[in-house]
């Protein structure tokens, strides 16, 4: 069974352009999540989808970002324009299940590396 | 708020000794924890979890942690290092009323010949 797989692995593009970010959930995962580590910060969450709904996007950093799983399958993160400050490991995570209880088991990607110059 | 702060940045052990890398938590209801384990250039993977019931859980390659709810902490330990296990170590809690986990900055294990 595939885990979760993450496209890019790295990207590099400069202050002003737009980056799109990919996630593919395991399979039969309704719950996704992105995630972002900053450079010497702590993995914050940025939002969560039940199939194509947000359920919790308290985490988006500003507008700049959006996030879409349009068909409940993958998801992907836009980044528009991009600034010196979203440089960062990108982590997405599907679960089984959302909510209280043990099937709320999130399994990330292998993240991806972006970086603005 | 919740939080979960992992005090030491990084930790040096000798292969073969015993390593025990510190986690303490902060939350107002009950929670779930974890250990997420980065190896260098690979993903985030999950090492072990505490949902519920013994307050000693065991995870992959070896690892235990122990739950101490009046301490609030989640100590992760193995008693022998091997040079595979230099990695980056998350501790991780999620309220079991929510959906997001807290990370604590990580800790850098190096494991000494």
């Amino acid at each position: 069974e595939a885990g979760v797989t993450q496209f890019p692995s790295h990207s590099v593009i400069e202050k002003g352009q737009t980056v799109t970010l990919r996630c593919d959930p395991i399979s039969g995962h309704d719950n996704l999540y992105w995630y972002r580590r900053v450079m010497g910060k702590e993995i914050k969450f940025l939002l969560h989808f039940v199939k194509e709904s947000k359920q919790d996007e308290s985490g988006m950093p500003n507008n700049r970002f959006l996030a879409e799983r349009t068909g409940g399958t993958y998801s992907t993160l836009k980044v528009q324009p991009a600034e010196l400050e979203d440089s960062g490991v990108y982590f997405c995570a599907s679960s089984q299940d959302s909510g209280a209880g043990t099937k709320n088991i999130q399994y990330f990607g292998a993240g991806t590396r972006l970086s603005v110059l | 708020a919740q939080s979960v702060t992992q005090l030491d940045s990084q930790v040096p052990v000798f292969e073969e000794a015993p390593v025990e890398l510190r986690c303490n938590y902060s939350s107002s209801v009950s929670v779930y924890l974890f250990w997420y384990v980065q190896y260098p250039n690979q993903g985030l993977q999950l090492l072990l979890k505490y949902l519920s019931g013994s307050t000693l859980v065991k995870g992959i390659n070896g690892f235990e942690a122990e739950f101490n709810k009046s301490q609030t902490s989640f100590h992760l330990r193995k008693p022998s290092v091997h040079i595979s296990d230099t990695a980056e170590y998350f501790c991780a809690v999620r309220e079991n009323r929510d959906d997001k986990i807290i990370f604590g900055k990580g800790t850098r294990l190096h494991i000494l010949p």
